[in-house]
């Protein structure tokens, strides 16, 4: 059973579309984060929130925590061939402390 | 100079021999995880350390070893190595919010 449920698994859109990748779980988190990763890289960070429905914006990216901890949503503004990567979440369940990613959204973006 | 340093970069190798993938960091954290990445499967735990006396089995363990020499060297062995180890492994380090990876280590075992 997977603990953190993301979707979709795949996305392809064309530059300047809006988009939402979803992250689930029926478990609490204490925390959630972000990563993007390219090819032949390790995960990169992009944030980590901690509150119950906090809002966390990165230039075209907005992140939100759901209120209670179990859920989150990236959501891309106006999307660049930049954009184009794994996006994994990942989080501390609040009952042990096994930082748990899912399986990513991979997202392609067209020029 | 990376936050974190995997070696070797690429392996391969012949089913049962012993292999060492070895991992330091230079972000002074205690936690130290080593994970394996398939496609469609994601990233996924093999052993975690909160500090040098502490090792705990990841969702895979089975297989695989580790050693935290000091609070920056934490390596993964795989005693006999067998195909379906195959895979992109990561090593990482960080806190309780946030984590670092290395580049990783792509292993190939034959």
């Amino acid at each position: 059973t997977q603990l953190l449920e993301q979707s979709p698994q795949f996305l392809s859109i064309q530059e300047g579309e809006n988009l939402t990748v979803y992250c689930n779980s029926s478990s609490v988190f204490s925390s959630l984060q972000w990563y993007r990763q390219e090819p032949g890289e390790g995960p990169v960070l992009l944030v980590t929130v901690v509150t119950g429905g906090e809002v966390k914006k990165l230039k075209r990216l907005t992140f939100q925590f759901g209120d209670a901890r179990k859920d989150s949503s990236l959501h891309i503004t106006a999307a660049q061939p930049g954009d184009t990567g794994l996006y994994l979440c990942a989080g501390l369940p609040s009952s042990n402390y096994k930082l748990t990613f899912g399986k990513g959204t991979l997202l392609t973006v067209n020029p | 100079d990376a936050d974190v340093t995997q070696t070797p970069r690429n392996r391969i190798t012949k089913t049962g021999k012993r292999i060492m993938l070895e991992c330091s960091q230079t972000k002074g954290h205690d936690r130290m995880y080593w994970y394996r990445q398939d496609p469609g499967l994601g990233l996924r735990l093999i052993y975690y350390s909160f500090d040098v006396k502490d090792i705990n089995k990841g969702e895979i363990s089975d297989g695989y070893s580790v050693s935290r020499q000091a609070q920056a060297k934490f390596s993964l062995s795989l005693e006999s190595a067998i195909p379906n180890q195959t895979a992109l492994y990561f090593c990482a380090t960080g806190t309780r919010t946030e984590a670092f990876f290395g580049q990783g280590t792509r292993l190939t075992v034959v």
